[in-house]
Parts: structure tokens; sequence; C-alpha cells
């Protein structure tokens, strides 16, 4: 069975302040991990892939097979960022299937 | 093109109605998905198409609930005889198949009354 967790709900820094949200999972294979945003008012977007190895606006992931994170970092939070974020795993082969962590919501204040 | 379209976007029906919502994919992609949301709770697998062939689908899918893509491009799922916890948004995706990374509509929002 494929599993992720979100363990926060919501995360209230200030601007200019360092972000880590934070994604465990459970897969016994090797499991391609996202990380999706959703704006207020908008439809759930990628952010990133962890193949990709990509920052984008300022966010970076990394795998850590042997902790079985996918931690979302950024080192200086912008107002802008302000959204629910949701860790997803995809399985390998025939199962095709994202699964969602529950998201937390990341408050960044001016 | 601009991207996965659903429609509608909210339908608010009456307990044992049935209800048919519509999902037009990114045209290259040729996997589609169903997803279904509901407050406080990540996006949740329904199930998948590749082409115009269904590959699998959830538990969560009762027999109530049927999905089409009968020409591998746009697809619809039907719920029949709704119940109050059908309410929920329901989530269309696309992808490359082997490419990964799936691309979300913006969601069909189904109240029943």
């Amino acid at each position: 069975a494929q599993r992720v967790t979100q363990p926060e709900k919501l995360l209230s820094v200030f601007k200019g302040a360092p972000v880590e949200l934070k994604c465990n999972y459970s897969y016994s294979g090797s499991p391609e991990l996202f990380w999706y945003v959703q704006y207020s008012r908008q439809r759930l977007q990628l952010l990133l892939r962890h193949i990709s190895r990509e920052s984008i606006k300022g966010f970076t992931a990394d795998l850590n097979k042997g902790e079985t994170s996918f931690h979302l970092k950024k080192p200086f939070a912008q107002e802008e960022d302000s959204a629910m974020y949701y860790c997803a795993l995809l399985g390998t082969g025939a199962n095709s299937k994202l699964t969602f962590g529950k998201g937390i919501t990341l408050s960044v204040r001016p | 093109d601009t991207g996965v379209s659903q429609d509608p976007r909210h339908k608010i029906t009456k307990r044992g109605q049935n209800v048919t919502f519509r999902c037009d994919p990114i045209s290259e992609h040729n996997r589609l998905y169903w997803y279904r949301q509901t407050l406080g709770q990540g996006p949740e697998f329904l199930t998948y198409f590749q082409n115009e062939a269904q590959l699998e689908k959830s538990r969560l899918l009762s027999d109530r609930f049927s999905a089409e893509r009968p020409k591998g491009s746009f697809s619809t799922l039907e719920i029949q005889r709704t119940e109050q916890g059908d309410s929920a948004m329901y989530l269309c995706a696309s992808s490359l198949a082997l490419a990964g990374a799936q691309f979300f509509g913006p969601g069909t929002r189904l109240t029943v009354l």
C-alpha cells in the first residue's frame, strides 16, 4: 500500500522566514514524489517533482529514501507563497494513481 | 489549449438524482484520471483511462459511479442515485503515459441536498 503523511495542517511564518513543509511516504518500490500547490480560488498545479531536481519559485525538495521523506523547503518565504500544499506519490509499474497527503496550509504574514 | 477543463463547475442536486460531469483533457495527453476531494483531505483516486480503456478503479468507486472515455478524448463521470455523502469536489487530471506528472482541471463541486 502507498501512503503519504503530511503531519502538520498549518504553518504560519513571517515574510522572509525559512519554510519547511514536511512529507513522509510509505511505498515498497521506488516512487516518484511531487509537490502540488493550490492558491486561493485556483486549480491544483504542479510545483515540482523529485526527478527534475529543479528549484521552482525558490522552493526545493530532496527525496531522502533512508528517511522516506520529501520535505519542501524555501529559505525566504514571500506573501505570495501563501497557499495549500500537497505532497503526492506516484507508484511505479502499472499503478498510475497519485496518492496525496492531506495537505498543509502555508500562511506567510507581512 | 488552455489546460484541462471540466463542466459544470458547480452542481447542486437532490438526493436520488443522477448527475454527469465532463472532463476535457489536454489534447495530446492519452491518460485521464478522476479524483474526489472532500473538505480537509487531499484528492483521492477514483479511476483512470489510457486512451479509451479504463485500466484501474478504486474501491471508492461504488456501482453507482460509472466513467467513460468513448473516443479516448473527453471523459464523463456519472453518479446515479446520488447520496449526501457524494458531496465533494470531483477533479479530473491528464498526463502523457510514462511521463508521471498529472495536470488538473478546476474541478466540479457537487452538493447533494
